[in-house]
């Protein structure tokens, strides 16, 4: 079955870098692109920005530019997300959710489980 | 602050309706960009409830529906049930932003 799966829970100090994957299957890879969203605790959802499996293409939101890198191996079926230079305020849980490739801007679905990344000194 | 507005919570008795409003602006919702929802039952990821404005995904029951007029949109949940206590976000794209966003999110309380 279609299915998105995270990598296990992080801790980090302030300033580390953490690196979140999200692993593929039940579908074709490079047929997608890949959006990561944040939740910090008791917060809503937070864009971060999105990849093509296919082309490599990928946006991020402007409040991320410079501190995020989004990757994908299409050896593994695998989409990463890395975020630098981390603070207190980056505490979230990270998800990974699908995105079909169309000339529209269109929805995710499904979505992985979620990364817990706690930053604390 | 999202910049899709939705009313932080609503409420309603076992079997009634309720509605959630998602408002945006002329770079989003106005703009013609579809809307689609999302419904976070606590402890787990966000699923997908409806897509392009008015289409539910496989498995969704036809309780739920929605709706887009002008810069906004609406859910509806018909025949309200207790497993429907969740938290319910909408999500769109906005081109002044270049990106997807979403809604502030609505607690939806089964009385």
């Amino acid at each position: 079955q279609v299915q998105l799966v995270q990598s296990g829970a992080e801790v980090k100090r302030p300033g580390a870098s953490v690196k979140v994957s999200c692993k593929a299957s039940g579908f074709t890879f490079t047929d997608y692109g890949f959006g990561w969203v944040r939740q910090a605790p008791g917060q809503g959802l937070e864009y971060m920005g999105w990849i093509s499996a296919y082309s490599g293409n990928r946006n991020s939101a402007q409040k991320f530019q410079g501190r995020v890198t989004m990757t994908t191996d299409t050896s593994t079926n695998t989409a990463y997300l890395e975020l630098r230079s981390l603070r207190s305020g980056d505490t979230a849980v990270y998800y990974c959710a699908r995105l079909r490739l169309l000339a529209a801007p269109n929805w995710f679905d499904p979505w992985g489980q979620g990364t817990l990344v706690t930053v604390s000194s | 602050q999202s910049v899709l507005t939705q009313p932080p919570s609503v409420s309603g008795a076992p079997g009634q309706r309720v509605t959630i409003s998602c408002t945006g602006s002329s770079s989003n919702i106005g703009a013609g960009f579809d809307v689609h929802w999302y419904q976070q039952l606590p402890g787990a990821a966000p699923k997908l409830l409806i897509y392009g404005n008015t289409n539910r995904p496989s498995g969704v029951p036809d309780r739920f529906s929605g709706s887009k007029s002008g810069s906004s949109a609406s859910l509806a949940i018909s025949g309200l049930q207790a497993e429907d206590e969740a938290d319910y976000y909408c999500q769109s794209y906005d081109s002044s932003l270049s990106g997807y966003v979403f809604g502030s999110g609505t607690t939806v309380t089964v009385l």
